[in-house]
């Protein structure tokens, strides 16, 4: 079956301007992260859903940025009024369930504000 | 330091020879996991240790895990030039988080 997949797989914008990355986990699963990579640097966690509902937020770097899940499927990350700082790789992820499963990786969006 | 930190940060070895990377982490866990991540992309996983297992092997891999030195080692046998990518260790606690490190790059030269 077709693995996650992510939308765009590259971006670039200005600063200032809103973006919309998306996320498409494997079917069935009910768990889905996003994390942001840094160049060089290691995974920082943002957000997780179970099945449409995110628990914890926490993860989230400011309230610049907010993510949404419908249908159990499709999650959307939005980042608005983006800074330069906001360059990165943004990941997702699913897995069967939350907690402690094997988690299943998109190839990741490259996000570069101008 | 934080929870799951890889040692190297980075190996530079010859392609046939082995290579080892550690992960130490902090507070007790359910299990362990190492994925690896070619080019800056997705991370792909390779093995899943609990946290009642010392080890566990999967081709050429081999992960041990020392839960009294709150330890994990992965080692790759027999390098390739296909096996230069960074390599992670995650942790699980419980909970829904997995934590990730920072994760130690491995080059390997044909």
């Amino acid at each position: 079956g077709a693995g996650v997949s992510q939308s765009p797989s590259n971006k670039v914008t200005e600063k200032g301007k809103d973006v919309e990355l998306r996320c498409d986990p494997i079917s069935g699963h009910t768990a889905l992260y996003w994390y942001r990579q840094s160049l060089g640097q290691g995974l920082e966690f943002l957000i997780y859903f179970q099945g449409n509902s995110a628990p914890d937020k926490s993860g989230l770097p400011s309230d610049r940025f907010s993510a949404e899940r419908t249908g159990g499927s499709v999650s959307t990350l939005t980042i608005q009024r983006t800074q330069q700082e906001d360059s990165a790789v943004y990941l997702c992820a699913s897995s069967f369930i939350a907690g402690g499963e094997t988690q299943y990786f998109g190839p990741g969006t490259r996000l570069l504000v101008l | 330091s934080q929870q799951g930190e890889e040692d190297p940060q980075a190996l530079s070895i010859q392609e046939g020879e082995n290579a080892t990377m550690n992960c130490s982490y902090k507070t007790s866990i359910n299990n362990l996991q190492w994925y690896r991540q070619n080019s800056g992309r997705g991370l792909v996983h390779l093995i899943l240790i609990r946290s009642n297992e010392r080890e566990k092997h999967s081709g050429r891999l081999r992960v041990t895990l020392d839960t009294s030195k709150k330890s994990s080692s992965l080692l790759i046998t027999a390098s390739q030039a296909a096996d230069t990518a960074s390599y992670f260790c995650a942790t699980w606690t419980g909970g829904f988080k997995t934590i990730f490190g920072a994760g130690t790059r491995l080059f390997v030269k044909a």
